[in-house]
């Protein structure tokens, strides 16, 4: 099946530094990347749709410029968390869509565990 | 690093009928249970949980139920409309944050 990589699979950082999390299909094109966050015990929320080639769509209630999303490839999505502060700290998700198979399939990385101290 | 990759098995039911989605689990630590619908060019969308303390659970059309001594979840949909055409993934969680998924089903219903 396909694969989606998610790197740094957790990250601890200083308040007011930015963190960049990556993800990427590895055996696939993805013209479409989705970033969650997810909280404690609670369903993924959707924080941003990635468009290959053009700039990301939010969720309302999402920072763009907190979040900032770069989607600069077909394998490759960014997610940087700017001046992250501890109430960011949360476990963000991606997931990518093969853009030469069903459209309706996506599949997800593992999950990048952000705390910030 | 480590991925999650999925293969999606098939469902088609009439238009009418109840569907029924089934998933197995593997940590028997886990304790809670979500059901997501996944429509296409949508992220996925909450649709149910299910607490481990539980074994049924209902919501508007759509029941879980869950089986720990077999570890199985499934997903009941009651009268199947076009509209819930889409691809369904269980998750499961143990105490920690971190949400696993399990292998989703791409359902199809025909008018």
């Amino acid at each position: 099946g396909a694969v989606v990589s998610q790197h740094p699979s957790w990250v601890i950082c200083k308040s007011g530094t930015s963190v960049k999390i990556e993800c990427r299909s590895l055996d696939f094109q993805a013209t479409t990347m989705f970033w969650y966050r997810q909280f404690p015990k609670q369903s993924l929320m959707l924080m941003a749709t990635s468009n290959e080639g053009s700039k990301a769509t939010y969720e309302q209630g999402v920072e763009k410029d907190k979040f900032l999303i770069n989607h600069a490839s077909l394998t490759l999505s960014t997610l940087t968390v700017t001046s992250a502060h501890p109430e960011d700290s949360s476990f963000y998700i991606c997931s990518a869509r093969d853009r030469s198979g069903d459209l309706t399939e996506a599949f997800f990385g593992q999950g990048t565990r952000l705390t910030v101290v | 690093g480590e991925s999650v990759g999925l293969h999606l098995p098939t469902l088609s039911v009439q238009e009418g009928d109840n569907s029924i989605i089934n998933c197995a689990y593997s940590n028997s630590a886990s304790d809670y249970f979500i059901w997501y619908k996944q429509e296409s060019g949508k992220g996925p969308q909450f649709i149910i949980d299910i607490r481990s303390n539980m074994d049924k659970r209902q919501g508007q059309r759509v029941t879980v139920l869950l089986n720990k001594t077999v570890k199985h979840l499934s997903l009941q949909i009651a009268a199947t409309q076009p509209g819930d055409s889409a691809v369904y993934f269980c998750a499961e969680g143990a105490g920690a944050n971190n949400l696993f998924f399990g292998t989703g089903t791409r359902l199809t219903v025909i008018p």
